[in-house]
């Protein structure tokens, strides 16, 4: 079945710095791709998303793109802030697997100044 | 504020109790998911509502569970004899259309339940 595999945190960067956080997943048919975001005491919002190979979503400096022969939807960001400091939730969905979404578990990034 | 509202925010019950958790959702979204998240652990999806269509419950994990929508509007969501390993926190998401076709979905701040 479809499923989504994020990598594990949590991650501890320092400001400014690279960050990459990876996604693969396994789907039948052309799913849709997207990060998800969690602040401290928030609820989940959209980061960015991309619908078809080799799309590039974009949001905040964050980018990732839609790569398709390797199955991957790796989150990048040049420099992040210590207000990036949250849980990213990479997903999918596919209208052929029941319009449901697929959610990795989760990878916690901590930014310190 | 139009976004997607649920409550309680907060609820303890007693082991063996039944829960009604409520959600609503933006207006005009035809799409309506429940998902569960235990301590440190992704996203589990639970049940989804599209319009009039029959819900796809593929997700309950046990016929305890049950979840309603009145049309395009409220849905509640209820937990029968409710058994410690229920504690999690429940959210609900909205969308315009299915999920499949790469809408986005609107997430509510969630219930956190605690069964003791």
């Amino acid at each position: 079945g479809d499923s989504v595999t994020q990598m594990e945190g949590p991650v501890t960067l320092s400001e400014e710095a690279f960050l990459t956080i990876n996604c693969t997943y396994t789907a039948t048919g052309y799913p849709s791709l997207f990060w998800y975001v969690q602040y401290p005491g928030e609820g989940l919002q959209l980061l960015l998303k991309a619908t078809k190979a080799d799309d590039k979503g974009s949001n905040k400096g964050f980018e990732a793109t839609y790569r398709k022969e390797t199955t991957s939807f790796h989150l990048e960001k040049g420099s992040v802030q210590v207000s990036d400091s949250a849980v990213y939730f990479c997903a999918l969905s596919a209208y052929f697997t029941g319009n449901q979404f697929y959610f990795g578990t989760g990878t916690s990034l901590t930014v310190i100044p | 504020g139009a976004g997607v509202s649920q409550s309680p925010s907060n609820k303890v019950t007693e082991k063996g109790k039944d829960v009604e958790l409520r959600c609503d959702p933006i207006s005009g979204h035809t799409a309506l998911y429940w998902y569960r998240q235990r301590l440190g652990q992704g996203l589990e999806f639970l049940i989804y509502f599209q319009g009039n269509s029959a819900p796809d419950k593929s997700g309950l994990p046990s016929d305890r569970f049950s979840a309603e929508r009145t049309g395009e509007s409220v849905s509640t969501l209820t937990i029968q004899r409710t058994q410690q390993e229920d504690s999690a926190v429940y959210l609900c998401a909205s969308s315009l259309g299915l999920a499949g076709v790469g809408e986005t979905q609107y997430f509510g701040p969630g219930t956190r339940l605690l069964v003791l």
